[in-house]
């Protein structure tokens, strides 16, 4: 079974400033999908941002940049000029055929 | 238009009742999944269907059962509730599951308490 590990349960960062997620997983597949998931406090999971496996550049999505290390399975969120909409909790997943998730990082953006 | 629907969003109800909850998506994916989130907000999957057919059951309970009508609706039956059903329940959809590029898109979730 794949296993996600997220270690950070908790970050808190500046408004403005930048934040990074760490993420790492176990695989023996060398075909998968990786994904960034935000649950805010109204419960809806939004993705965020997803990476290919096979893909060695980085994905980027406006201002969440992931840092995808697929030999030391790592998969680490880079969230940019943070706002305060981007409080929410975060969670790293594992997609092949279905998705493991790992345990989230709450993170908090003081104004 | 909700890309991913469900009904209800709050369930109160006592132990040992029988409950469902609904799903409805209109992407016009093939196929869809439950997760549970439970109360350290861990999500864990427990269903998926494609195409109507049963491709992913975890394991859990025999109390929980999926029933997919057509492949835009996916509803979950939950007989004899325990206090330990309680959670967040998810109802989640993507185009395939053959194919590792596909996304998943959730609904907003419905909370379960058993009281």
């Amino acid at each position: 079974a794949q296993t996600v590990t997220q270690s950070q349960p908790e970050m808190s960062v500046q408004e403005a400033e930048t934040v990074t997620l760490s993420c790492t997983y176990d695989t023996s597949e060398s075909d998968y999908y990786l994904f960034w998931y935000k649950q805010p406090p109204s419960r809806q999971m939004i993705l965020v941002i997803r990476q290919e496996a096979y893909k060695q550049q980085n994905a980027t999505e406006n201002r969440f940049s992931v840092n995808f290390q697929k030999a030391a399975k790592s998969f680490s969120l880079k969230i940019s000029d943070s706002q305060l909409g981007d409080a929410a909790m975060y969670f790293c997943a594992y997609y092949r055929h279905k998705l493991s998730f790992g345990a989230g990082t709450t993170v908090t953006v003081r104004a | 238009d909700t890309a991913v629907s469900q009904t209800p969003k709050y369930l109160v109800t006592q132990m040992g009742n029988d409950k469902s909850i609904k799903c409805e998506q209109n992407l016009g994916h093939d196929t869809m999944y439950w997760y549970k989130q439970d109360s350290k907000k861990f999500l864990k999957i427990m269903f998926s269907y494609n195409n109507k057919e049963l491709i992913i059951n975890e394991t859990v309970p025999n109390r929980f059962s999926p029933k997919s009508p057509d492949k835009a609706h996916l509803n979950l039956h939950i007989n004899s509730l325990e206090l330990g059903d309680s959670a967040v329940y998810f109802c989640a959809s993507s185009q395939g599951w053959d194919r590792v590029a596909d996304t998943q898109y959730f609904g907003p979730g419905t909370r379960l308490t058993v009281l």
